[in-house]
């Protein structure tokens, strides 16, 4: 079966562009997250849903940062007016059980590697 | 809040030689804490977690961890390095559901 789907897979943006990063979970799964990770760094919050429902965005790091999952399975995560300090690769990833389950695994994506110029 | 550390950037072994890759958490209540690999420009791929019960975990690709909760410790293990163990090593944490990792070791693996 297919796993977790991001794209692109590499973005290149000027400062100051919009970006919108794609993620397509596993079918069925509940829970879908988003991480950052900084070059040299582990993978880092920022946002998390339960179907459609942003539980927790308390990872984003500015309003310009701003996600969404309208139907419950695929999700963008979009950022406005790039900066420099947004390069980083943005892994998703999905679980099949939501937030009253007992913790169950997380399946990764590829990752975008987003570099602003 | 929870925190994960893991001693060491990079860790060098010879092929067929011991891994001892380190992760020290911090966390106000028993955590979860898992393993993940991640080769490059792949996403990350979990190599074992702990839950509860046993505390020695045995994952996937011959690695294993164990649980010390007197030592915040929850250090991975292999005995014996195959070239293609080289990647980045990624301890985390969870108590609910996001999880908290740590910077991450590079293992090297020479002939």
């Amino acid at each position: 079966g297919a796993g977790v789907s991001q794209s692109p897979r590499y973005k290149v943006a000027k400062r100051g562009q919009d970006v919108a990063l794609r993620c397509d979970p596993i079918s069925g799964h509940v829970s879908l997250f988003w991480y950052q990770q900084a070059l040299g760094q582990g993978p880092e919050f920022l946002t998390y849903f339960q179907n459609e429902a942003q539980l927790d965005k308390s990872g984003l790091p500015s309003d310009r940062f701003f996600a969404e999952r309208p139907e419950g399975s695929v999700s963008t995560l979009k950022i406005q007016r790039t900066q420099q300090e947004d390069s980083a690769v943005y892994l998703c990833a999905s679980s099949p059980r939501g937030r009253a389950g007992p913790y169950n695994e997380q399946f990764f994506g590829p990752g975008t590697r987003l570099t602003v110029l | 809040a929870q925190s994960v550390t893991q001693l060491g950037s990079h860790v060098s072994v010879s092929e067929g030689a011991l891994v001892l890759l380190r992760c020290n958490y911090s966390s106000s209540v028993p955590p979860y804490l898992f393993w993940y690999v991640q080769y490059p420009n792949q996403g990350l791929q979990l190599l074992l977690k702990y839950t509860t019960g046993a505390t020695l975990v045995k994952g996937i690709n011959g690695f294993e961890a164990e649980f010390k909760k007197s030592e915040t410790s929850f250090h991975l293990t292999k005995p014996s390095a195959h070239m293609s163990d080289a990647a980045e090593y990624f301890c985390a944490a969870t108590g609910f559901q996001k999880l908290v990792f740590g910077t991450g070791t590079r293992l090297l693996v020479s002939p």
